[in-house]
């Protein structure tokens, strides 16, 4: 069974704060991403990597940055953080396209609130 | 640009009865496309996935979605919902040959007595 984690679960930090989420995959997938989801616009992609040392930018990057340092893990950075990142956070995970189906493994997400 | 479209919020249906969520893509090539499923505190679980071939797929939890190409659509059906339906879907567009996937707003499904 596919398996990814996250943390943390729940992060309050304050506007201006140094904030680290991460994620670890079991799948031994090489594709990872970061979305965020907001009420009244789903899920937006964030960044991506297709393996360590690799990082894509998605499709609302502004205000972070990720790491991806191997197969495994994917961080996502918030180095000064904003109220407008306040959200839910996912991390997933996939095959190669054609090796598998392109089907996304997720995370249970980290809620984060900056005040 | 390359994007879906869920026309509907929020959806309510009585138990038992049929369902239908809908979803609309923009995109110039073959689409593939995906319904996932969001429970209450949970990340997004696959209910079923389109490549090519027969239109009509068919995917976990007797859901069934329907690909047309000449309306730009792929709504997700069932024919009789159970309370336990009750969960945020969301249609999803694999782009540049499935690196990513981009996502539609959702729709949240109620399934009421």
């Amino acid at each position: 069974e596919a398996a990814v984690t996250q943390s943390p679960r729940n992060k309050v930090t304050v506007t201006g704060g140094n904030v680290t989420l991460s994620c670890r995959q079991t799948n031994s997938h090489n594709y990872m991403y970061w979305y965020r989801q907001d009420t009244g616009h789903g899920l937006r992609l964030i960044h991506y990597s297709y393996g360590a040392g690799n990082l894509q930018i998605g499709d609302v990057p502004d205000g972070y940055k990720a790491t991806r340092t191997t197969q495994e893990d994917f961080f996502l950075l918030l180095e000064l953080a904003s109220p407008s990142q306040t959200s839910l956070y996912f991390c997933a995970s996939s095959g190669d396209w054609g090796a598998n189906t392109g089907q996304l493994y997720f995370g249970e997400g980290s809620k984060l609130t900056v005040l | 640009a390359q994007s879906v479209t869920q026309p509907d919020a929020r959806v309510t249906v009585s138990e038992g009865a049929s369902l239908q969520l809908r979803c609309k893509y923009s995109y110039s090539a073959t689409p593939y496309l995906f319904w996932y499923v969001q429970y209450p505190r949970q990340g997004l679980q696959l209910l079923l996935k389109y490549y090519s071939g027969d239109p009509v797929v068919q995917g976990v939890n007797s859901f069934e979605a329907e690909f047309s190409k000449s309306n730009s659509s792929f709504h997700l059906q069932k024919a009789s919902v159970h309370w336990s339906d009750s969960a945020v879907y969301f249609c999803a567009l694999s782009i540049n040959s499935g690196t990513y996937q981009r996502f539609g707003t959702g729709t949240k499904l109620q399934v009421v007595p």
